[in-house]
């Protein structure tokens, strides 16, 4: 049971360059959703889903897409990275709205040159 | 919208001492969930204790206990005989029943002395 599982741990990108943070969890849980963790500020949430075919954004959702064609899988994408965008990201799940508290990915860690 | 706030940035406790970081928050729900997470400096997301806002008594987990008092709307966790492993950061969180939202305040850094 893998969990959720975050890919890259590490990525370096140049100014306006685009990625795709990939996010993948084998537990069938609805909810899936993006933190982004900056020091001083705790994690922040960017984009989420609430099962496949349904995003919404989050607090801090500027420079990133998401879209959720299946269960499993959550990709998030910077359409044109900035310097602003370093940070360590994080996606977590859960079954039922917060009952059970979330499982996180072991988080990505971008700096934006 | 949920406010939490964690008022102790960083914090330091002896081996085997007891240490209680504190949090407290803000909402106008009456059905929320409350919770603390550990991070170690492996930067994984470690779910400690959780608490259910309409039940009054407190949640433990071995070493772990929370303080729930629900008028001041403060929650404390109470680390009893600390372990080095236990050196990490410490994120409060809330969330709302019938909401997806997790909210997070902005941590305390806990170093466990030898």
């Amino acid at each position: 049971n893998a969990g959720v599982t975050q890919t890259p741990k590490f990525q370096v990108l140049k100014t306006g360059q685009s990625m795709t943070l990939q996010c993948a969890q084998d537990m069938n849980h609805e909810y899936m959703s993006w933190y982004r963790q900056d020091p001083g500020m705790g994690l922040r949430l960017i984009h989420y889903s609430v099962g496949a075919g349904i995003t919404d954004q989050g607090e801090v959702p500027n420079g990133y897409n998401v879209s959720r064609s299946t269960t499993e899988d959550f990709p998030l994408r910077l359409l044109s990275a900035a310097p602003s965008q370093t940070s360590v990201y994080f996606c977590a799940s859960s079954y039922e709205h917060s009952l059970y508290g979330y499982t996180f990915g072991s988080g990505t860690r971008l700096t934006v040159v | 919208a949920q406010t939490v706030t964690q008022s102790q940035p960083e914090m330091s406790v002896q081996e085997a001492e007891t240490v209680t970081l504190s949090c407290t928050y803000d909402t106008s729900e009456n059905n929320y969930y409350l919770f603390w997470y550990k991070q170690p400096p492996s930067r994984q997301m470690i779910l400690v204790i959780r608490q259910e806002a309409y039940k009054q008594q407190n949640a433990t987990e071995n070493r772990f206990s929370v303080n729930f008092q629900k008028a001041a709307k403060s929650f404390s966790l109470k680390i009893s005989d600390s372990q080095l492993g236990d050196t990490a950061m410490y994120f409060c969180a809330s969330s709302w029943a019938g909401s997806y939202q997790l909210t997070f305040g902005k941590g305390t850094k806990l170093s466990v002395i030898p």
